[in-house]
């Protein structure tokens, strides 16, 4: 069974500074990993995702996430913050194979807030 | 243009009034999913569909039913509402379950009150 855990409900960061937003899962099998992101009023977006390619993933936005085995995580960096990142972002973790019990478990989602 | 649309996008009903929240794709996606969201718990899944009359409860699926027979469409029904399916509802869809299509294409969401 899959699970996924996301750090910190809230982020606040100033414009300009390292976004580090954080992600750990849990997999009996090598796992799928997603991030999301919402902005206000909208429905999920797919920022990027890991697919056992390349550990170093990099996504939309100027975002990217690092496959860790070792430290069961795929935290979301993003080396300077802009005013228009400010959105909830959302882990989430599916297992390989078509199964009906494969299916994509979300985190409980961060927001990130920019200060000026 | 390739997207998931919800019918309504806003809805205030009474309790016990039966309801129907339409999905949408047109991007001849297989999978077809319904989530909820609700403050500090995520998306929860209510109901899935692999494809055309296949369909599967989520982690929610309590008074909710569903039905798929287009591959385009993927109706959400709420028998009977109760204050506690008041909620935002996501419907998604991927291209489909295997050879790691796994990525979903949400909806804009359609936000339920039920008094």
């Amino acid at each position: 069974a899959q699970s996924v855990t996301q750090l910190g409900s809230h982020v606040s960061v100033s414009e300009g500074a390292l976004v580090l937003l954080r992600c750990n899962y849990s997999s009996s099998v090598p796992p799928y990993l997603f991030w999301y992101v919402q902005y206000p009023n909208q429905g999920l977006q797919l920022l990027l995702k890991y697919t056992s390619a390349a550990t170093l993933v990099k996504g939309i936005n100027g975002f990217e996430a690092e496959f860790k085995k070792s430290e069961t995580s795929f935290h979301l960096t993003k080396p300077s913050a802009h005013m228009s990142d400010a959105a909830e972002y959302f882990c989430a973790v599916r297992g390989p194979g078509y199964s009906s019990a494969s299916k994509i478990i979300f985190g409980s989602g961060t927001r990130l807030s920019i200060r000026p | 243009e390739a997207q998931v649309t919800q019918n309504p996008r806003y809805l205030i009903t009474v309790t016990g009034k039966k309801l129907t929240v339409t999905c949408s794709q047109n991007m001849n996606h297989e999978y077809m999913s319904w989530y909820r969201q609700d403050p500090g718990l995520g998306l929860r899944q209510i109901y899935y569909s692999m494809n055309v009359e296949v369909t599967d409860k989520g982690d929610v699926p309590e008074g909710y039913k569903v039905s798929r027979k287009e591959k385009r469409n993927f109706p959400l029904i709420l028998e009977s509402p109760s204050p506690n399916q008041t909620s935002l509802y996501f419907c998604a869809s991927s291209l489909s379950q295997s050879r790691g299509r796994y990525e979903q294409y949400f909806g804009p969401g359609t936000r339920l009150t039920v008094t």
